[in-house]
């Protein structure tokens, strides 16, 4: 069975400062796509980020990026130049893709992010 | 505005009672989804369905029934309505296109009290 682990349960970083969310997760398969969501106190969730597990390039969304370790299975989240906005529950998610996929994502537990003023 | 709707965005059932969550999408995804998220934790996957007539249980299906006759529409039906089932609801779509899924898109999601 699949697994994401989110070690994290809070965090908080200064306004302007960098931080690093950490992700693993437990699979056999090859072909996968992982996911990083935010979700604000409006409890909206919203799309950060998205990795191809056959890409050795890691993804970057502005001010966010990833460090993919595909045989550490290690999937973490660095958010730079953190702003008041950033304040939310971040959850890392995998979703295994093939033939005969049906496109279920498994989450993990959520880590709450506080950017302080 | 194109997405996911979902209603009631609130709703308070005492236990017993029965009820119908609504989910609708209008960007022609095929993948439906229904999920729970308790206070403080991660989503569980209820219910979901890769196309119209096609539904399939997730990981936590007790207590709830769905049904898809329409590509547009998936909603969750609540039956006997327990304390347990208190949590913030939400339905998402899906769909791949050539360089694999593209995640999901979310509904503004359902917070059910059942007292």
């Amino acid at each position: 069975a699949q697994t994401v682990t989110q070690s994290q349960p809070e965090m908080s970083v200064q306004e302007a400062e960098t931080v690093t969310l950490s992700c693993t997760y437990d699979t056999s398969e090859n072909n996968y796509y992982l996911f990083w969501y935010k979700q604000p106190p409006s409890r909206q969730m919203i799309l950060v980020i998205r990795q191809e597990a056959y890409k050795q390039q890691n993804a970057t969304e502005n001010r966010f990026s990833v460090n993919f370790q595909k045989a550490a299975k290690s999937f973490s989240l660095k958010i730079s130049d953190s702003q008041l906005g950033d304040t939310a529950m971040y959850f890392c998610a995998f979703m295994i893709h093939g033939s005969g996929n049906t496109g279920k994502l498994i989450f993990g537990q959520g880590t709450t992010l506080q950017v302080k003023p | 505005n194109a997405g996911v709707t979902q209603t009631p965005k609130f709703r308070i059932l005492k236990i017993g009672q029965s009820m119908t969550l609504q989910c609708a999408q209008d960007m022609n995804h095929n993948y439906m989804y229904w999920y729970r998220q308790d206070p403080g934790m991660g989503l569980k996957l209820i219910y979901y369905s890769v196309g119209a007539g096609i539904t399939d249980k997730g990981e936590v299906p007790n207590g709830y029934n769905v049904s898809r006759s329409t590509t547009e529409d998936f909603p969750l039906r609540l039956e006997l309505a327990a304390p347990s089932q208190t949590s913030v609801y939400f339905c998402a779509s899906s769909y791949s296109g050539d360089t694999g899924p593209y995640g999901y898109t979310f509904g503004s999601g359902t917070r059910l009290t059942v007292v």
